[in-house]
């Protein structure tokens, strides 16, 4: 099946400096991917949609200076989180959809990031 | 802004039980996904319904989509505690986003 990675699958790191998540599909090539962000026992809400060779598209309310999206590679995407405060302490995933499955979006393991 | 509305919230219910999570909107989707998550991981895709009134059976679990894609059911059949987790349902609407639902937190006891 197809697998998506995270790295780091957890984080923590002083208020003010910044913070690379990595995003990789294993088995397969992604055009695009997504950046989600959850907060405790509540649902998925998309950032951003990351498009490989092009600049990604933020949902409305998401600072494309904060969350910098960087889609290197079909099968690489990162998530920087620019100067971090506390309140961007949060859970984020990331989903790569399969160029050969239009509508099947396959998530990867998410990255716990806590911000002191 | 597409919304979906899943019910109920929070459910906790005895091994051996049957339960129905539903998941509504006032969209059409061209597609419906359900995932299961467990915590502190990714959610996992269960099943992709694609035409109106398609029914999707894995194993215990039986999955719907209404007749208009606006709409999907899912039924577990004699739950156990494996089944716990955050379930979410998934409509996918215009350049192949996810409208994710707002989440049925299930508990199965023994």
């Amino acid at each position: 099946g197809a697998v998506v990675s995270q790295h780091p699958s957890w984080v923590i790191c002083k208020s003010g400096t910044s913070v690379k998540i990595e995003c990789r599909s294993l088995d397969f090539q992604a055009t695009t991917m997504f950046w989600y962000r959850q907060f405790p026992k509540k649902s998925l809400m998309l950032m951003a949609t990351s498009n490989e060779g092009s600049k990604a598209t933020y949902e409305q309310g998401v600072e494309k200076d904060k969350f910098l999206i960087n889609h290197a590679s079909l099968t690489l995407s990162t998530l920087t989180v620019t100067s971090a405060h506390p309140e961007d302490s949060s859970f984020y995933i990331c989903s790569a959809r399969d160029t050969r499955w239009v509508e099947t979006q396959y998530f990867g393991p998410g990255t716990r990031l806590l911000v002191l | 802004t597409q919304l979906l509305e899943q019910s109920p919230q929070f459910l906790s219910i005895q091994e051996g039980e049957n339960l129905t999570v539903y998941c509504n909107s006032s969209s059409v989707f061209s597609s419906l996904q359900w995932y299961r998550q467990e915590p502190g991981e990714g959610p996992v895709l269960l099943v992709t319904v694609v035409t109106g009134g398609e029914v999707k059976k894995l194993k215990r679990l039986t999955f719907q989509f209404g007749d208009a894609r606006k709409d999907s059911s899912l039924h577990i059949t004699a739950a156990q505690p494996g089944d716990t987790g955050l379930y979410l349902c998934a409509g996918a609407g215009g350049g192949n986003k996810l409208t994710f639902g707002t989440g049925t937190q299930l508990k199965v006891e023994l």
